[in-house]
């Protein structure tokens, strides 16, 4: 059955570097998305990845980060300069057209460590 | 702004028992859609249901069962004679039918403790 993978799964970093998680969405979906849990919280949205755009994002995603698909098949989430709180679960999701693009799947997560 | 609730924190039952959790959502939106996911201790989010406002027949799948009442905002899932492998936390989510939202909103979730 198909499905979102991520890597890696767990990135520790110093404050203040650059982390880009990755995530490769189920082959045939054009919406991508991506997701963050701070421990023992909800889940987050952060922002959403149409036609190669951005069609939707939260207060969170700030400029410090950033979504890419580099090619046909990876979808990215840069942190330009970590902090502490940006310490969390990110988890990248996708789905498809017309009415099952209301399901969306999700991978099996990052943990992300800002030491 | 679109809203969920899920009231219960922690529920723990022993194995075979029901248990039902609860969901309520707030929304302006006439056509939106509620989803429930489990995240078991492996941490992954597992897709389970999803339900369109305009339909509300009641789901039953296995020994899972969900509870759509439109007229009280609720969403509520019950599980039916539990196991220990349902232990795991359950999120419900909602998404509204705005142009270009896509979105999910989820509530806090509720940590379901199946003991043997």
């Amino acid at each position: 059955e198909p499905e979102v993978t991520q890597t890696p799964s767990h990135q520790v970093t110093q404050m203040g570097q650059e982390v880009i998680l990755r995530c490769v969405p189920i082959s045939n979906h054009l919406y991508f998305y991506w997701y963050r849990q701070i421990l023992g919280q909800k889940v987050e949205f952060l922002v959403s990845f149409y036609n190669n755009e951005i069609s939707e994002k939260s207060e969170i995603f700030d400029d410090q980060f950033s979504v890419e698909r580099p090619d046909g098949s990876n979808f990215t989430l840069k942190i330009r300069s970590t902090k502490l709180e940006d310490s969390a679960m990110y988890f990248c999701a996708s789905s498809d057209i017309g009415q099952s693009s209301y399901e969306q799947y999700f991978g099996p997560g990052t943990r992300l460590t800002v030491t | 702004a679109q809203k969920v609730t899920q009231a219960q924190t922690e529920i723990s039952v022993v194995e075979k028992e029901d248990v039902t959790l609860d969901c309520v959502y707030e929304t302006r939106d006439t056509t939106y859609y509620l989803f429930w996911y489990k995240q078991p201790p492996s941490g992954e989010l597992v897709f389970l249901i999803r339900r369109n406002s305009f339909d509300e027949q009641n789901e039953i799948s296995g020994r899972y069962s969900w509870n759509f009442q439109k007229s009280t905002s609720s969403f509520n899932f019950t599980i039916t004679a539990s196991q220990v492998v349902d232990s795991a936390v359950y999120f419900c989510a909602l998404r509204e039918s705005g142009a270009g939202s896509y979105q999910l909103t989820f509530g806090k979730g509720t940590k379901l403790s199946v003991i043997p």
